[in-house]
């Protein structure tokens, strides 16, 4: 069965503290690895697609990367903006569009 | 911008009650989707619909139906709201091929059932 498993649950930061978020997957082969940011009340909102191992992409403070396991979210000197539920998702080999979502992250950045 | 639009915010129902929740996308995608959100289950997918009158079951399709007659819209019915349908209900869209994990999400529909 296809998982994905997303760390820390919450994290809470100061302004300016750099960190990573985690998403690891286990499928049956990859097409693809996305990551979403959700803010309360509202519908998540697309961030990154990663396709194979050791690739990265990159938007203002957030950095993606994967590897064959897993990947990271590193966000770079965080403002309270960038506050948020980051998930994660999966789009397994055998698949066309049932993506598999992880439970997400909830990021705290305090002024 | 791309805008997928849903009906209704926030909705309550009555148990047995019928209920319809519509959403409208602008992009021309081939590919709109009904998700369902709930805290400590994340996002759940209900059923996928890749063309009009088209559609799949997702994971959780029990209680629910679709319907696709345009493009641009794709409504979920609850034919018999039940408590246990209580929830946070998303709409995207996207297109397909190797893009197909880029949706374009809607601000959702928060249903209760008394």
């Amino acid at each position: 069965e296809d998982q994905v498993t997303q760390s820390p649950e919450a994290l809470r930061l100061q302004e300016g503290e750099s960190s990573s978020l985690n998403c690891s997957y286990t499928v049956s082969g990859l097409r693809g690895l996305f990551w979403y940011r959700q803010d309360p009340g509202k519908g998540p909102e697309f961030l990154f697609t990663l396709y194979s191992a050791g690739e990265e992409k990159e938007k203002e403070r957030l950095k993606a990367t994967l590897t064959k396991k897993e990947s990271f979210l590193h966000i770079t000197a965080p403002k309270p903006e960038d506050s948020a539920t980051y998930l994660c998702a999966v789009l397994p080999g055998g698949s066309n569009y049932k993506l598999t979502f992880g439970k997400g992250t909830l990021l705290t950045v305090n002024p | 911008d791309v805008k997928v639009t849903q009906s209704s915010r926030y909705l309550v129902k009555r148990t047995g009650e019928k209920v319809f929740l519509e959403c409208v996308q602008d992009m021309d995608h081939e590919n709109m989707f009904w998700y369902r959100q709930d805290p400590g289950l994340g996002l759940r997918l209900i059923y996928f619909s890749y063309d009009v009158k088209m559609k799949e079951k997702g994971d959780i399709p029990e209680g629910y139906s679709v319907s696709r007659e345009k493009k641009e819209r794709f409504s979920l019915i609850l034919e018999s709201a039940s408590t246990n349908q209580t929830s946070m209900y998303l709409c995207a869209s996207g297109p397909g091929g190797r893009m197909v994990g880029e949706l374009f999400f809607g601000e959702g529909s928060r249903l209760t059932v008394l």
